[in-house]
C-alpha cells in the first residue's frame, strides 16, 4: 500500500441498506477525514479524527458514523442509506491536524443510492 | 456563515497565462490552500498561503491578501494537462478546511 486507499471504488446501493466505506493509509498520519463531493458544491466534511481513538463531527454528519480504532484505518458507515447520500466520497489524511499540514486524498468511492 | 467564492468555469489558450480568483468569508483564518482536481480523480495539493504576498512554485503562483479576504492562483505557460478543476480552501478558526466549489479550467489549443 502506498498513500491512501479506499474501497470500494464504486457501489450501487438500495435505499435502507447499511454500507461501510473503507479507508486505509500507510503514511502514519495522525489526522484523517471523510468528505463528500457533490456537483456544484465544495467538498463538505462529514467526520474527522485528529488522532487514533478520537473522532469529531464535521459539517454534514447526519446519517454517517465513523470509528478510529488504530492509526491506519478510518471506516465510514451509512447506517441506512438514502438517495441524498448519492455522492463521491473522499477520505483524506494529514500528518497532524491544523497548521500548514497538507491533506492527502484517496481516490474516492462513487456511491449511488437508489 | 462561511463562504468561499470562485468562478465556476474559465477558458484559456495553451501557452497563455490565467488567473483564478478566490474570495472568502470565514470564521477565523489559519491558511489558504489551492488544490488541483482532474476529472474523476482525487484533489492534489498545489499551494499554501498563510501570510500576505506571493508564493511561487514553478509555473504556478498563489497570492494572498488577508485584509481583503482574497487569493488568486496564477498559472503560466498553460499546457493541455492543466485542464482541471482548481479548488480553493480556507482553514477556519476550528482548523477545519472550508472548500469552494472549484473553478473548472478549460485549455484550448
Amino acid at each position: 500500500i502506498a498513500g491512501i486507499t479506499q474501497a470500494p471504488t464504486s457501489q450501487i446501493l438500495a435505499a435502507g441498506r447499511r454500507m461501510t466505506l473503507r479507508c486505509t493509509q500507510d503514511m502514519r498520519h495522525n489526522a484523517m477525514y471523510w468528505y463528500r463531493q457533490d456537483l456544484g458544491l465544495g467538498l463538505r466534511l462529514i467526520h474527522y479524527s485528529n488522532t487514533a481513538g478520537t473522532t469529531g463531527k464535521g459539517e454534514v454528519p447526519d446519517g454517517y458514523s465513523v470509528s478510529r480504532a488504530n492509526t491506519d484505518d478510518f471506516p465510514l458507515t451509512l447506517a441506512s442509506a438514502v438517495p441524498s447520500q448519492t455522492s463521491v466520497y473522499f477520505c483524506a489524511s494529514s500528518l497532524k491536524a491544523g497548521g500548514e499540514e497538507t491533506q492527502y486524498f484517496g481516490p474516492g468511492t462513487r456511491l449511488l443510492v437508489l | 456563515g462561511q463562504n468561499i467564492d470562485q468562478p465556476t468555469e474559465m477558458t484559456a489558450t495553451e501557452g497563455a497565462i490565467v488567473q483564478i480568483n478566490c474570495t472568502y468569508q470565514t470564521s477565523g483564518f489559519n491558511g489558504l490552500f489551492w488544490y488541483q482536481q482532474h476529472a474523476g480523480e482525487a484533489p492534489t495539493f498545489l499551494s499554501y498561503n498563510v501570510l500576505d504576498g506571493l508564493e511561487e512554485k514553478g509555473r504556478f503562483s498563489s497570492f494572498l491578501s488577508r485584509s481583503k479576504g482574497y487569493s488568486y492562483l496564477l498559472l503560466k505557460e498553460l499546457q493541455m494537462k492543466d485542464s482541471a478543476s482548481y479548488l480553493c480552501a480556507v482553514r477556519d478558526s476550528n482548523y477545519q478546511l472550508i472548500w469552494g466549489a472549484g473553478t473548472k479550467l478549460i485549455i484550448k489549443p
